[in-house]
């Protein structure tokens, strides 16, 4: 079974690291571009960016680059995010998502993981 | 940046009844780059619809996406209880890529 399974929920404050995971499992993982996707609570869907594991290859929505980092490490099929110093308005759920299809760079996420809530408070 | 613009806001319906969910672009989206997922309370989205009309795995044919350019259409022949939820476009075009603000159908 193709599936992404994410880290548990986190709760911080303002100013400290996060770093959250998303492994893939059941396809390769080399293969198949992986994003992050943003949702603040009642809101809607915000592309923040996404990696190709095979390579590195990161691209970043402008309204997160240098906010954000996104990782991959193949040998333990996990893609991450994280951040050097949170601030309270990244407070949302965070999901991991993967292309419909290997190698298409411009695709849509057909495979999404659980998500991960992030609080970041005082 | 290419803007989507979803309307109706909400879609108030009745089980059976037909929805037609509007997604419009501020550019040219090309038929192949655009996607609607469906999203209920408490879970990850869920892709229905890629390249504006192919059906993603397992989605029932009541499900079905058209439209060109600017302007797409996903529309549900007979909603039933499960397909009250928020619906999203995204297109993939290029970057960011971008989603819809979304369109919530309730029941009546």
């Amino acid at each position: 079974e193709v599936q992404l399974v994410q880290s548990g929920a986190e709760v911080k404050k303002p100013g400290e690291s996060l770093k959250i995971s998303c492994k893939g499992s059941g396809y390769s993982f080399t293969k198949y571009w992986i994003g992050w996707v943003r949702q603040m609570p009642g809101e809607g869907l915000e592309w923040m960016g996404i990696i190709y594991p095979g390579d590195s290859d990161t691209r970043y929505s402008p309204s997160f680059q240098g906010l954000v980092t996104i990782s991959a490490d193949k040998s333990t099929t996990t893609a991450y995010l994280q951040w050097s110093s949170l601030r309270a308005s990244d407070t949302a759920m965070y999901y991991c998502a993967r292309h419909c299809r290997s190698g298409y760079y411009l695709d849509a996420f057909d495979i999404w993981g659980q998500g991960t809530m992030v609080t970041v408070s005082s | 940046e290419i803007a989507l613009v979803q309307s109706p806001g909400t879609l108030s319906l009745s089980p059976g009844e037909r929805a037609t969910l509007s997604c419009r672009a501020s550019l040219n989206v090309s038929s192949t780059n655009l996607a609607w997922y469906q999203q209920k309370p408490g879970q990850a989205p869920r892709l229905l619809i890629y390249a504006t009309s192919t059906r993603a795995t397992g989605i029932p044919d009541r499900f079905s996406g058209s439209g060109s350019g600017t302007d797409f259409t996903l529309t549900i022949t007979r909603l039933e209880h499960e397909d009250f939820a928020v619906y999203y476009c995204q297109q993939y075009v290029n970057s960011p890529r971008t989603f819809g603000q979304g369109t919530k159908v309730e029941i009546k």
